[in-house]
């Protein structure tokens, strides 16, 4: 139980274009997701958070209008980079809690963006 | 502020025993946890502490110190699939997340 799945795994996008990453929770109905971003040989670094219904929290210095991020339903979230630069470029990985208290996150497999 | 340190790098032998050390400080405090990292890979959760003492799960052990804001990870019988980041993480009182820069380990024969 308590699967939580990403697509894409690995996209490669040109500069200047929109990406749009997919989190779904396949077995638990997601109150809460995670959205986090790994740079090479860093830890993971928490971009936001959303709760089904409303609006996501973005952490200080994530700027939300790139960063749009969609919780529509309790089994799907959505991050999509927009106007994408090479500096982009990360490790993209989703987590959901069943919960609010956060006390439980399982991961998705992450999302490898290249942006050229 | 809050903070969460970890050595960056650990290496062991295949078949030995590691402990890998977290000090943590924290807004108020719901819980530790240590997730397991491959390269290229998410993490995988491994263990979860909120109260004092040791946790067993197989080869796999956490140990929490709430009044000394200190846990570790015990890694016994070593293997080279223990090859990976392990990644200590604290709840606050707002139950979110503090993640470590992560651990390191690499396993040698």
């Amino acid at each position: 139980g308590a699967v939580v799945s990403q697509h894409p795994s690995r996209v490669i996008c040109k500069s200047g274009t929109s990406v749009k990453i997919e989190c779904r929770s396949l077995d638990f109905q997601a109150t809460t997701m995670f959205w986090y971003r790994q740079f090479p040989k860093q830890s993971l670094m928490l971009m936001a958070t959303s709760n089904e219904g409303s609006k996501a929290t973005y952490e200080q210095g994530v700027e939300k209008d790139k960063f749009l991020i969609n919780h529509a339903s309790l089994t799907l979230s959505t991050l999509t980079v927009t106007s994408a630069h090479p500096e982009d470029s990360s490790f993209y990985i989703c987590s959901a809690s069943p919960g609010r208290d956060y006390n439980e996150q399982f991961f998705g497999p992450g999302t490898r963006l290249t942006v050229l | 502020g809050q903070n969460i340190d970890q050595p960056t790098e650990m290496t062991a032998t295949e078949g030995a025993i590691v402990q890998i050390n977290c000090t943590y400080q924290t807004s108020g405090f719901n819980g530790l946890f240590w997730y397991q990292q491959h390269a290229g890979e998410a993490p995988t959760f491994l263990s979860y502490n909120v109260l004092d003492g040791l946790e067993e799960k197989g080869r796999f052990s956490s140990f929490l110190s709430r009044s000394k804001g200190y846990s570790y990870l015990l890694l016994k019988e070593l293997q080279m699939k223990d090859s990976a980041s392990y990644l200590c993480a604290a709840t606050d009182s707002n139950y979110q997340l503090i993640w470590g820069a992560g651990t390191k380990l690499i396993i040698k024969p």
